[in-house]
C-alpha cells in the first residue's frame, strides 16, 4: 500500500499570504490528523477529520482551517500567514478502527513565512 | 488534562551497547501509548504502541517499550544499538475516549545519539 503523501513538500510564502496544504491518506484510511512541529513548541494536534467532519480540534486560531472530501483526502489552510507559523506540517492517517488507531504519518510540508 | 514527558533530550550509547529512552506519562483513565521515530527531514515512523495485555511491546527495528502503571511510564528500549537507530524519539499518549477522536499527545523529543 502507498503511504500517506503530502503536497507540497516545501512552500515559502510572505506574511499575509494564505497557503493551503494537501494530504492523501492511506487507502481505506477514513480518519486524517494535522500536525505543526516547530523547534520551540514540538508537536502540536491541529485537527482530526473523519468522515468529512471535524472530530477534534487543537487550540490554534481560527486562521488554521482544514476540511476533508469524500475520498477521504485532506487538505488544510492557513490565512494571513504570520512569521510564526513557519514550521513543518504533518498529516496522519489512521484505519477505521475504534480503539487507539495508529496514526500513520507523511513526510511533511515544510512551511517558511518570509 | 493528558501529558507526556521525556526527561531527557539527548541520549548517548554506543553501538553495541543497550539503549533506553525514557517516557513519562499522565493520563485519566487507561493510557494508549505510543512511540514514534523521526529521521531527518522526514515524517513520524510508528515503532509500537500499548494498548492493553503484556506490558512488553515489541515493535519494529528490535525495539520494545515497557508498561509500568505504578511508575506511569512507558520506556523505550534496544538490546544492542545501531549507529542507524540515530534519530528523534517521540512518546506520545492517545487522548481516545471509545474512538471518540485520534488526537496524540506528543513528548518533547529525544535526540538519540549512537556512536561507532
Amino acid at each position: 500500500k502507498a503511504g500517506v503523501t503530502q503536497t507540497p513538500r516545501y512552500l515559502i510564502k510572505t506574511r499575509g499570504q494564505q497557503v493551503t496544504l494537501s494530504c492523501s491518506p492511506i487507502s481505506g484510511h477514513r480518519s486524517v490528523s494535522w500536525y505543526q512541529q516547530t523547534p520551540g513548541q514540538g508537536l502540536q494536534f491541529l485537527f482530526e477529520y473523519f468522515s468529512e467532519t471535524q472530530r477534534n480540534k487543537g487550540n490554534f486560531p481560527g486562521r488554521f482551517s482544514g476540511r476533508q472530501f469524500s475520498n477521504s483526502r485532506s487538505e488544510m489552510n492557513v490565512s494571513t500567514l504570520e512569521l510564526g507559523d513557519s514550521a513543518l506540517y504533518l498529516c496522519a492517517s489512521s484505519p477505521p478502527n475504534l480503539m487507539a488507531d495508529t496514526q500513520y504519518f507523511g513526510p511533511g510540508t515544510r512551511l517558511t513565512v518570509l | 488534562a493528558q501529558s507526556v514527558a521525556q526527561p531527557e533530550d539527548q541520549v548517548n550509547v554506543a553501538e553495541g551497547n543497550p539503549l533506553t529512552v525514557k517516557c513519562t506519562y499522565s493520563v485519566s483513565g487507561n493510557p494508549y501509548l505510543f512511540w514514534y521515530v523521526q529521521y531527518p527531514n522526514r515524517g513520524l515512523q510508528f515503532l509500537l504502541k500499548y494498548i492493553t495485555g503484556d506490558n512488553l511491546v515489541k515493535g519494529s527495528y528490535g525495539f520494545e517499550a515497557e508498561f509500568n502503571k505504578s511508575q506511569t511510564s512507558f520506556h523505550l528500549k534496544k538490546p544492542s544499538a545501531l549507529v542507524s537507530d540515530s534519530a528523534l524519539y517521540f512518546c506520545a499518549v492517545s487522548e481516545n475516549y471509545g474512538g471518540a477522536t485520534n488526537k496524540l499527545i506528543f513528548g518533547t523529543g529525544t535526540l538519540l545519539a549512537v556512536q561507532p
